[in-house]
């Protein structure tokens, strides 16, 4: 157990909808990203969060937003769903820089299968 | 741009057996982390060992030990004494530190089977 927390673990939709994903950090850590693997592919990083502000972009679609509460949970949300939406979406946290450990660390979630119908 | 390639899409090692599963990239950066990261079959991403690109000596866990040649930007994970538990994807991933703002980039994964 990584620490960090995913809900749903499963989601079944229908194409055009909006679904929303959850993250919790594990304790202490300020930074959290986003990842989206497709069936049987590496991962894409989406996005990253620092205490609140977005930090780092990846490829993430213009139907995709997320953000990061004060209480440092972070929301992926995902619209006008299609077929191709469908993955696996992961979660990662990471302490801060100076700590032990590093800031170079991240530690996944067990992830939020998504299928679009 | 950082890319990070996994040149052997499947691999099989009989148990007890020593493989080892390979992994370049390119950057134009001096100072960065690699990582190899597990996917069993629960699709958990575990972290397996990590190098930092200014050490020149090489990480070890156990039985999981790489070989980092920065001159050739190349990664390599060497797992010894294979075991039925070691049957998994295994992503290389690269990733560059600026201050709390970072990405990391994965190869395509390597299957690995460990037969008995």
């Amino acid at each position: 157990d990584s620490g960090v927390t995913q809900t749903p673990k499963h989601l079944i939709t229908a194409t055009g909808q909006r679904v929303t994903l959850r993250c919790s950090p594990r304790s202490g850590d300020l930074s959290v990203y986003w990842y989206q693997q497709s069936l049987d592919q590496g991962l894409q990083f989406l996005i990253q969060y620092y205490n609140g502000e977005e930090r780092a972009k990846g490829n993430i679609l213009e139907r995709f937003s997320a953000q990061q509460f004060p209480d440092l949970h972070s929301e992926l949300n995902l619209s006008s769903l299609e077929l191709g939406d469908s993955a696996l979406y992961f979660c990662a946290s990471s302490p801060p820089s100076g700590l032990a450990g590093g800031q170079e660390t991240q530690y996944f979630g067990p992830g939020t299968r998504l299928l679009v119908l | 741009a950082q890319t990070v390639t996994q040149s052997q899409p499947e691999m099989s090692v009989q148990e007890a057996e020593t493989v080892t599963l390979s992994c370049t990239y390119d950057t134009s950066e001096n100072n960065y982390y690699l990582f190899w990261y597990k996917q069993p079959p629960s699709r958990q991403m575990i972290l397996v060992i990590r190098q930092e690109a200014y050490k020149q000596q090489n990480a070890t866990e156990n039985r999981f030990s790489v070989n980092f040649q920065k001159a050739a930007k190349s990664f390599s994970l060497k797992i010894s004494d294979s075991q039925l538990g070691d049957t998994a994807m295994y992503f290389c991933a690269f990733m560059t530190i600026y201050y709390n703002n970072n990405d990391m980039r994965f190869g395509a994964g390597t299957r690995l089977t460990v037969k008995p």
